[in-house]
């Protein structure tokens, strides 16, 4: 496609409850990135992928949240158990190089509402 | 850690005039990158203008412009002639040139663009 696709554009679940969204990237983009925005905040940085590995998960709050990118492509964030402080907008984003000023591409990001 | 503060949660403008928006940010590096993103109500966040610190020229975009001041950390957006679809929410980011691919935001300056 022309831009990052997010599915879904909203989810709404409840507390305990486990989740999946899903990223579909920049044909071509190596890198990938996984961002959450909570309301009236900037987005905050979960992972990076490089290829099908994470180069960098140091900003995954806890072992609740898992992602993978096994063909490197398309990339998948995963939360166990939900908890209502997990409700935000989790945006994904994707870039040619995944380094210097190479930019990055973002979609239009999933709202995920724990109730 | 780098940090980057937006000291500005709101500002407006009068359709056709000039607005600044700004950012500081904290960092103990020589090389690194800073962007400007524009996020609409459609959540996309979307480059403006991005700046390489290694650069002493600020950067221009069309009707977007910098004001990059190394030495006292300052990375300024000028808006001119500003229209109703500049109306956003407007992060600045960093990221650095050698430690992390990862973009680092501000909390973001909601403009509202007044006809």
């Amino acid at each position: 496609g022309a831009g990052v696709s997010q599915t879904p554009s909203n989810k709404v679940t409840e507390k305990g409850k486990y989740v999946e969204l899903r990223c579909d990237p920049i044909s071509g983009h190596t890198a990938l990135y996984w961002y959450r925005q909570s309301l009236g905040q900037g987005p905050e940085f979960l992972i990076y992928f490089q290829g099908t590995g994470a180069a960098d998960d140091s900003g995954l709050p806890n072992d609740r949240f898992f992602a993978v990118r096994p063909e490197g492509s398309v990339s998948t964030l995963k939360i166990q158990r939900t908890e209502r402080g997990d409700s935000a907008v989790y945006l994904c984003a994707s870039s040619l190089m995944g380094q210097g000023p190479s930019p990055l591409h973002f979609g239009n990001g999933t709202r995920l509402t724990v109730t | 850690a780098q940090t980057v503060t937006q000291s500005q949660p709101e500002m407006s403008v009068q359709e056709a005039e000039t607005v600044t928006l700004s950012c500081t940010y904290d960092t103990s590096e020589s090389d690194y990158y800073l962007f400007w993103y524009k996020q609409p109500p459609s959540r996309q966040m979307i480059l403006v203008i991005r700046q390489e610190a290694y650069k002493q020229q600020n950067a221009t975009e069309n009707r977007f412009s910098v004001n990059f001041q190394k030495a006292a950390k300052s990375f300024s957006l000028k808006i001119s002639d500003s229209q109703l679809g500049d109306a956003a929410m407007y992060f600045c980011a960093y990221r650095s040139a050698v430690r992390s691919e990862k973009l680092v935001f501000g909390k973001g300056t909601k403009l509202t663009v007044n006809p």
